[in-house]
C-alpha cells in the first residue's frame, strides 16, 4: 500500500480481555517496529522486526505481550488479560534501510482503552 | 530509557515568529532525526542529520548538530498556524531502531 495502515484504529475493551492489533506496513519495507505512546509522553519501544525475525524484543512490557510479523509483511502484536495501564496508542512504523539511516514512516496508530 | 530529551515541553508563540526545540541526547549516535506528530495522528519524518554534520536546511526548517555537547536544535522559521504539532527528536545509534524523546508541543496562533 502506499502508507502504514493499522487496524483498529480506535479499541475500547475490558480489563482481562484480549486484543490483537494490526499492522500492514509499506510494500518492500523489511523492517517493521511496534511503539507504544502513552498520554502525553514519548515513544516507548516495544518490538522490531527484521523481516519475519524479531531480533530486539527488549521493549515488550511484559510477557501478556507478543507481536508476529508472517511473510515479511503484516503483523500483528496481542496482548493478553489487559490491564488498565495497557491504555496508550500503540504505533507501528516501517522502513527499508538494508544500510545506511533508518527513516521510519508511520502509521496513524491504534488507540486502546482498556476499562 | 529515553535517549533524547526535547526542551522545552511546551512553546506558545505568535504566527510570523521562529520556533526553536532543542534535543539532548546520551550515547554517540550514527544520526539524529526530527519528526512531527499533529494531534491523534502518526509520525512524520522531518529531516536528518548525520554526526558528521553540524547543520541543515529543508524549506523553513533549519537543524543543528553538537555532538560534542550531544544536543541538536530544531528551528522552524515564519511558522504558521499549521506548524501547530509535537514535534520529537529521534536517535539512531546504529542498533537499528530510533529512540525518540518525549517530545515538544508547538501552538502557533494566529
Amino acid at each position: 500500500g502506499a502508507g502504514v495502515s493499522q487496524s483498529p484504529s480506535n479499541k475500547v475493551t475490558e480489563k482481562g480481555k484480549d486484543v490483537e492489533l494490526r499492522c500492514d506496513p509499506i510494500s518492500g519495507h523489511t523492517a517493521l517496529y511496534w511503539y507504544r505512546q502513552s498520554l502525553g509522553q514519548g515513544l516507548e519501544f516495544l518490538i522490531y522486526f527484521q523481516g519475519n525475525s524479531a531480533p530486539d524484543k527488549s521493549g515488550l512490557p511484559s510477557d501478556r505481550f507478543s507481536a508476529e510479523r508472517t511473510g515479511g509483511s503484516v503483523s500483528t502484536l496481542t496482548i493478553q488479560r489487559t490491564q488498565q495501564e495497557d491504555s496508550a496508542v500503540y504505533l507501528c512504523a516501517s522502513s527499508f534501510a538494508p544500510s545506511g539511516a533508518n527513516v521510519l514512516t508511520f502509521g496513524a496508530g491504534s488507540r486502546l482503552t482498556v476499562l | 530509557s529515553q535517549q533524547g530529551e526535547e526542551d522545552p515541553q511546551a512553546l506558545s508563540i505568535q504566527e510570523g515568529e521562529n520556533a526553536t526545540m532543542n534535543c539532548s541526547y546520551k550515547t554517540s549516535i550514527n544520526n539524529l532525526q526530527w519528526y512531527r506528530q499533529n494531534s491523534g495522528r502518526g509520525l512524520v519524518h522531518l529531516i536528518l542529520i548525520r554526526s558528521n554534520e553540524r547543520e541543515k536546511h529543508s524549506g523553513r526548517l533549519r537543524v543543528t548538530l553538537d555532538t560534542s555537547k550531544k544536543s541538536s536544535s530544531l528551528l522552524i522559521t515564519a511558522s504558521r498556524a499549521a506548524d501547530t504539532a509535537s514535534y520529537f527528536c529521534a536517535t539512531d545509534a546504529g542498533y537499528s531502531t530510533l529512540t525518540f524523546g518525549k517530545g515538544t508541543m508547538l501552538l502557533v496562533s494566529p
